[in-house]
């Protein structure tokens, strides 16, 4: 079974408007971490946000935050006042506390915003 | 500022020949990774090394070959045997051991191999 599962290839989101991206994980351990990532088509990938599996307050920084609904085992990124600077791809990731050593990633959503 | 240097950006060869991508970081992180990605698609782990002169293969070795005899470097060797080698290729560090340490990205290396 996959690790995170992103199900939106791609996306259009009008500028301004807020944007939600899905990310769904699948885990046997109680702590984890799960890490979105932005990749611009110049390729360098931007760590956004992270949410650890025990905190209770969704994550937020700046104008992305982590709807994090743990039951569900999803970890949806929204990007608020989308941007046109937002248009990128988006990786959700994550880290298990049985394997320190892996990052899994998913296959990404990639971002378009219309002026 | 601390980050992680690749270098070079572009790079191109001709098949049957061995390349070295280097990857230097001064973030003083202990783990190493190195990470493929095809077009449109997302990363797979190549090789990782949580210590100096100590790594392991991720889930597509093949072909590839890595050593890690300073801290700060960690260069990915592309060998002849890789049947497919042209990719974008991404060197990253993280701090072992704490699960909220993200992974810090190179701008990465786009090898060409005709």
């Amino acid at each position: 079974a996959q690790k995170i599962t992103q199900t939106q290839p791609g996306m259009f989101v009008q500028e301004k408007e807020a944007v939600t991206l899905d990310c769904t994980y699948d885990t046997s351990d109680q702590s984890y971490g799960l890490f979105w990532y932005k990749q611009p088509s110049s390729g360098e990938m931007i760590f956004l946000i992270y949410q650890g599996s025990y905190d209770e307050q969704n994550a937020t920084e700046g104008r992305y935050s982590l709807n994090f609904q743990k039951a569900r085992k999803s970890a949806n990124l929204v990007i608020s006042a989308s941007q046109l600077g937002d248009s990128a791809m988006y990786f959700c990731a994550m880290r298990e506390w049985g394997n320190f050593n892996k990052f899994y990633f998913g296959s990404g959503t990639k971002l378009n915003v219309k002026p | 500022d601390g980050g992680i240097t690749q270098s070079p950006k572009y790079l191109f060869r001709k098949e049957g020949q061995n390349v070295t991508l280097s990857c230097e970081q001064n973030l003083n992180h202990d783990a190493m990774y190195w990470y493929r990605q095809d077009p449109g698609q997302g990363l797979r782990l190549i090789y990782y090394s949580q210590i100096v002169n100590d790594f392991q293969k991720g889930d597509i070795a093949e072909g590839y070959s890595v050593s890690r005899e300073k801290k700060e470097s960690f260069p990915l060797t592309v060998t002849s045997a890789q049947k497919n080698p042209t990719a974008f290729y991404l060197c990253a560090s993280s701090i072992p051991g704490l699960i909220n340490s993200p992974l810090h990205f190179g701008n990465g290396t786009r090898l060409t191999v005709t």
